[in-house]
């Protein structure tokens, strides 16, 4: 079965740091990632989709197949990051699509 | 509108009562999606529409959710026979065409189930 593990439900790094929030997948077919974020009081939006392999905001993620992984890194966090993230993995030929449990990514000055 | 909207913002209701929820997508946009977030379960994907059309109702949670869409545009999402663990916030998204990274979402409707 499909699978969307996000192993860390706070991330916490301060100003300036590199940062890695993990994703993980369970997926026989070809994988199509997204990441998703949600600002505090704001609407959910999509941030990247792996597909399109730009950067948005500083940050990248890359489709690791092999690792079965789609990590979102940035080299250096703002306080402006500071939100919920999920990891997102579209499968059942793109008509459905399953979640991560999310992680809170916290940005200290 | 500018954005998708979604109405009512907040519902509370009592346990066995039938609750509508109401999204206004973007107009134009072709492809309207339901999704619920909760404490239990995360963010879970519900239901989409291709114009009118849902192709997959399977991952609504249980017989007791529908969902419709009229004319290509307004959505309600029905919860029959209202049960505590349906409480939950329900969002709304819309795309001008079906893709899963094209998605403006609405401010969600936020249902306690007392």
């Amino acid at each position: 079965a499909q699978r969307v593990t996000q192993p860390e439900k706070l991330l916490s790094v301060f100003k300036g740091a590199p940062v890695e929030l993990k994703c993980n997948y369970s997926y026989s077919g070809s994988p199509e990632l997204f990441w998703y974020v949600q600002y505090s009081r704001q609407r959910l939006q999509l941030l990247l989709r792996h597909i399109s392999r730009e950067s948005i905001k500083g940050f990248t993620a890359d489709l690791n197949k092999g690792e079965t992984s789609f990590h979102l890194k940035k080299p250096f966090a703002q306080e402006e990051d500071s939100a919920m993230y999920y990891c997102a993995l579209v499968y059942s030929s793109a008509s459905k699509i399953i979640f991560g449990s999310g992680t809170r990514l916290s940005i200290r000055p | 509108g500018a954005g998708v909207s979604q109405s009512p913002s907040n519902k509370v209701t009592e346990k066995g009562k039938d609750v509508e929820l109401r999204c206004d997508p973007i107009s134009g946009h072709t492809a309207l999606y339901w999704y619920r977030q909760s404490l239990g379960q995360g963010l879970e994907f519900l239901i989409y529409f291709q114009g009118n059309s849902a192709p997959d109702k399977s991952g609504l949670p249980s017989d007791r959710f529908s969902a419709e869409r009229t004319g290509g545009s307004v959505s309600t999402l029905t919860i029959q026979r209202t049960q505590q663990e349906d409480s939950a916030v329900y969002l709304c998204a819309s795309s001008f065409r079906l893709g899963w990274g094209e998605q403006y979402f609405g401010p969600g409707t936020r249902l306690t189930v007392t």
